[in-house]
């Protein structure tokens, strides 16, 4: 049962390549976040789903990030041209219905370690 | 661009002493959160406190909320080495449906 999941834990990957970053969330919950992690910092908004589509891609840096929720469960985050600096750990987080974040708990996954060379 | 602020960055301890942190923020607010961290892991809730709400209580955690200085506090009583971790408050802003996050707290528990 499940809590949210993500996969890789760990990703090393060389400067300009592609990663892909999977994230599982709670069974049911509508609602899908994803956050990026740098060292010494709390994690910041990188995009919001409700549902299928991307309701808010505000946060993502730039357009060598992209996310999909295809069937509205499984999200997966994808990094082209990867750089030294997109190295972080991105976390994963759903919640029941979405909607105004802070009336609802989000429940978030371990995390992937991104670790561009 | 990150709302909360945590004071203090680090805090260290012995088992049994009480632990404050405190976190403040900039905008008006909804509601804040706290959450912990634990090395290697994710983030975990730990409570949520409304703005017409002053305090609030989950087991051995406190938390205040004072509007008007926009600043909040958790309290850990009678601290254990598995409360050892970062904590984070977490903050409604636009985009409100996203958590914005402060630096954290790293709090270390000795035995």
């Amino acid at each position: 049962g499940a809590g949210v999941s993500q996969t890789p834990s760990n990703k090393v990957t060389e400067k300009g390549k592609y990663v892909e970053l999977r994230c599982d969330p709670i069974s049911g919950h509508t609602a899908l976040y994803w956050y990026r992690q740098s060292l010494g910092q709390g994690p910041e908004f990188l995009i919001y789903f409700q549902g299928t589509g991307a309701a808010d891609d505000s946060g993502l840096p730039n357009d060598r990030f992209f996310a999909v929720r295809p069937e509205g469960s499984v999200s997966t985050l994808k990094i082209q041209r990867t750089e030294r600096g997109d190295s972080a750990v991105y976390l994963c987080a759903s919640s029941p219905t979405g909607g105004t974040a802070i009336q609802e708990t989000q429940y978030f996954g371990p995390g992937t370690r991104l670790l561009v060379l | 661009s990150q709302q909360g602020e945590e004071d203090p960055q680090a805090l260290s301890i012995q088992e049994g002493e009480n632990a404050t942190m405190n976190c403040s923020y900039k905008t008006s607010i909804n509601n804040l959160q706290w959450y912990r961290q634990n090395s290697g892991r994710g983030l975990v809730h730990l409570i949520l406190i409304r703005s017409n709400e002053r305090e609030k209580h989950s087991g051995r955690l406190r938390v205040t909320l004072d509007t008007s200085k926009k600043s909040s506090s958790l309290l850990i009583t009678a601290s254990r080495a598995a409360d050892t971790a970062s904590y984070f408050c977490a903050t409604d802003e636009v985009p409100e449906y996203a958590l914005n996050f402060g630096k954290g707290t790293s709090l270390l528990v000795t035995p």
